[in-house]
């Protein structure tokens, strides 16, 4: 039962290179989400996918892009990294089970931006 | 905008006491409330999770209530535990997930 997976869990970047963000479910949810945890902010949504083939933008979208592969999948790609995304980030999927949401997370991706 | 506030930002007791960690919400159209804890460098753990319809849940030592009306929920930890010690979150949901800033909580032994 693993969950919500995301890869990889540490990951060190120079200023200006691109990484892309994996997360798998296999709970068979339609709704994912990728956050941000910064210290003294909480957690702030970046994107959504309510199913598969769409997306929103959350509160924090500069910066970044997402794609819904699957149902399973949502990658979150940095296409030229910046210092002020260093951060902690969560992958998480949801679903309605028995009419209440609940939602899952992974246990996040540290990054650094030098 | 939903907004999310949770207070007080940290809080310290001695073991055994019990306690309320308070979260307050700006709309009130919500289709849920969850409490999550987290550990230091860890993921999120869902604790409780109180349907906009619901008014209270409880699971062990923990009671989560939820006003819809004016806008706030109380997590209510009894008999406090060094165990307990992590900083607990909030998450309102209506078409996303919208997170306070947390309560750190340190139980003493």
């Amino acid at each position: 039962n693993a969950g919500v997976t995301q890869t990889p869990k540490f990951q060190v970047l120079k200023t200006g290179q691109s990484m892309t963000l994996q997360c798998a479910q296999d709970m068979n949810h339609n709704s994912m989400y990728w956050y941000r945890q910064d210290p003294g902010m909480g957690l702030r949504l970046i994107y959504y996918s309510a199913s598969e083939g769409t997306t929103d933008k959350g509160e924090v979208p500069n910066g970044y892009n997402v794609s819904r592969l699957n149902k399973r999948e949502f990658s979150l790609r940095l296409e030229s990294a910046a210092p002020s995304q260093t951060s902690v980030y969560f992958c998480a999927s949801s679903e309605a089970l028995q009419g209440a949401w609940s939602a899952f997370f992974g246990q996040g991706t540290r990054l650094t931006v030098v | 905008k939903q907004e999310v506030t949770q207070i007080p930002a940290a809080l310290s007791v001695p073991e055994g006491e019990n306690l309320v960690l308070n979260c307050s919400f700006t709309d009130s159209a919500i289709y849920n409330l969850q409490w999550f804890r987290q550990d230091p460098g860890k993921g999120l753990t869902s604790l409780l999770l109180i349907q906009s319809s619901q008014r209270e849940q409880t699971s062990g030592r923990l009671n989560a209530s939820l006003d819809k009306s004016s806008g706030r929920s109380t997590l209510y930890i009894a008999a406090s535990q060094p165990g307990d010690s992590a900083t607990y979150l909030c998450a309102v949901h209506s078409v996303e997930y919208i997170f306070g800033t947390g309560t750190r909580l340190k139980v003493l032994a």
